[in-house]
């Protein structure tokens, strides 16, 4: 069973950083890409950036393109997303999901969530 | 950015009864590769998204096949052939020909009249 477990959500003030993490397993996590995809509370899905199984090919949104930094351990079977200069619109329940190359995006952790407010 | 609009946001059944929700983008979803990577995610109340349709109307693993995935172009269809109670929750269409970004509808409620 493929299990994704993110952490390191919570408060922050503006401008402020936080660091995301999610632990794969039940998976070949070398052999998938990754990515993160928010919502904000009582809203819809936003994808918000994508890094391949070798780490040669990563996407960001425009929302958050200069301020978010995707990274993987392939070792750890872990993805990373530093997030840098919160906003209050970043305040969203941020998920990890694999990627797939027939659906794009495949399996989804259970979320952590990201509030930014003074 | 492909924009991906659903109908209807809200949509009440009946148990027992079909469901139909629509997806609409705005160019069309056919990839140089000639795949069509649109699909179909559920999110039950309080869960995390699911996978349930890709690539118009691939059924995902473990999806009942009261679920089924249709359409091309631009226009595409979900259909629930007989609304459960587990079914209730928000669907969501997802286009990944066109990336990045992915883009997502936003969101059908579907609820139990």
């Amino acid at each position: 069973e493929v299990q994704l477990v993110e952490s390191g959500g919570g408060l922050v003030q503006p401008g402020g950083s936080l660091r995301l993490s999610c632990e794969a397993s039940g998976l070949t996590f070398s052999s998938f890409s990754m990515n993160w995809v928010r919502q904000a509370p009582g809203k819809g899905l936003e994808w918000v950036s994508y890094i391949s199984s070798s780490s040669n090919t990563i996407y960001y949104a425009d929302s958050v393109k200069g301020r978010f930094t995707i990274s993987r351990d392939n070792a750890k079977n872990s993805l990373y997303l530093q997030m840098n200069s919160l906003r209050a619109d970043d305040t969203a329940l941020y998920y990890c999901a694999s990627g797939s190359g027939s659906s794009r995006i495949g399996f989804w952790g259970q979320g952590t969530l990201v509030t930014v407010s003074s | 950015d492909v924009v991906m609009t659903q109908s209807p946001i809200s949509l009440p059944v009946t148990l027992g009864q079909p469901a139909t929700i629509s997806c609409r983008s705005s160019q069309g979803l056919v990839h140089s590769d000639g795949n069509t990577y649109l699909g179909w995610f559920q999110q039950r109340p309080g869960q995390s998204p699911r996978r349930l349709i890709y690539q118009i109307s691939n059924r995902a693993s473990g999806v009942p096949d009261r679920f089924s995935g249709s359409g091309s172009g631009t226009d595409f269809t979900l259909k629930i052939s007989r609304v459960e109670a587990e079914d209730v929750g928000v669907y969501y269409c997802m286009q990944g020909t066109h990336w990045p970004p992915y883009t997502f509808g936003q969101g059908t409620k579907l609820e139990i009249k």
